[in-house]
């Protein structure tokens, strides 16, 4: 079966902290692919990145980065000096061969930035 | 159009009765998602489509869920004799296409519909 979790339902940092949200993910497919969604206050889920099985690579975006590892079925999310702004509900999503494409979700995780 | 759009963005109905949410895919996706987020709870997986097939509809709650797409564009999501718990934003998303997600979905903004 495909899973995802994410461990941390909410965190809460101040401004200019680095904070790091996990993810683990299960699926007994070879091929898939992981995700990373922001959904603000507003609601809009918002497209974060994309990384495929077969590309552990890490990935760094501005104050975003990501860290694949197969080893451990985890694909983690830091942001760096963080931000008011980034304030919101942040969701890791799977999809494997086996779902036919579909988008398994986390539970989420809600970080707060606070002044 | 430039984005996903759902509509109403808001929809306020009486237990009972039915109910039909839209959504209109970009342009050009074969791939089209509903989900459900109920009150500060994770996106609940209800039916995905490929073209105008639904190859999974597993997470369809019950018998009173049901939706359709034509022309691999517009979906309409139907609920049947709504219930309280049925309360929650519906949203909805499509991608290029679906294989394993080779390509990221885009949501709308979702409807929100209250039973009262």
């Amino acid at each position: 079966a495909q899973k995802v979790t994410q461990a941390q339902t909410e965190i809460s940092v101040v401004e200019k902290e680095d904070v790091t949200l996990d993810c683990v993910y299960e699926t007994r497919d070879t091929t898939y692919y992981l995700f990373w969604y922001k959904q603000p206050p507003s609601g809009e889920l918002v497209f974060l990145i994309r990384r495929n099985s077969f590309d552990e690579q890490n990935e760094i975006s501005g104050r975003y980065s990501w860290n694949f590892q197969k080893s451990t079925s985890s694909f983690n999310f830091t942001i760096t000096a963080s931000q008011v702004v980034d304030s919101a509900v942040y969701f890791c999503a799977l999809s494997a061969l086996r779902s036919q494409g579909n988008l398994i979700f986390g539970k989420g995780t809600k970080l707060s930035v606070k002044p | 159009g430039a984005g996903v759009s759902q509509s109403p963005s808001n929809k306020v109905t009486e237990k009972g009765k039915d109910v039909e949410l839209r959504c209109d895919p970009i342009s050009g996706h074969t791939a089209l998602y509903w989900y459900r987020q109920r009150l500060g709870q994770g996106l609940e997986f209800l039916i995905y489509f490929q073209g105008n097939s639904a190859p999974d509809k597993s997470g369809l709650p019950s018998d009173r869920f049901s939706a359709e797409r034509t022309g691999e564009s517009v979906s309409t999501l139907t609920i049947q004799r709504t219930q309280q718990e049925d309360s929650a934003v519906y949203l909805c998303a499509s991608s290029l296409a679906a294989s394993g997600g080779r390509t990221e979905a885009f949501f709308g903004q979702g409807t929100r519909l209250t039973v009262v």
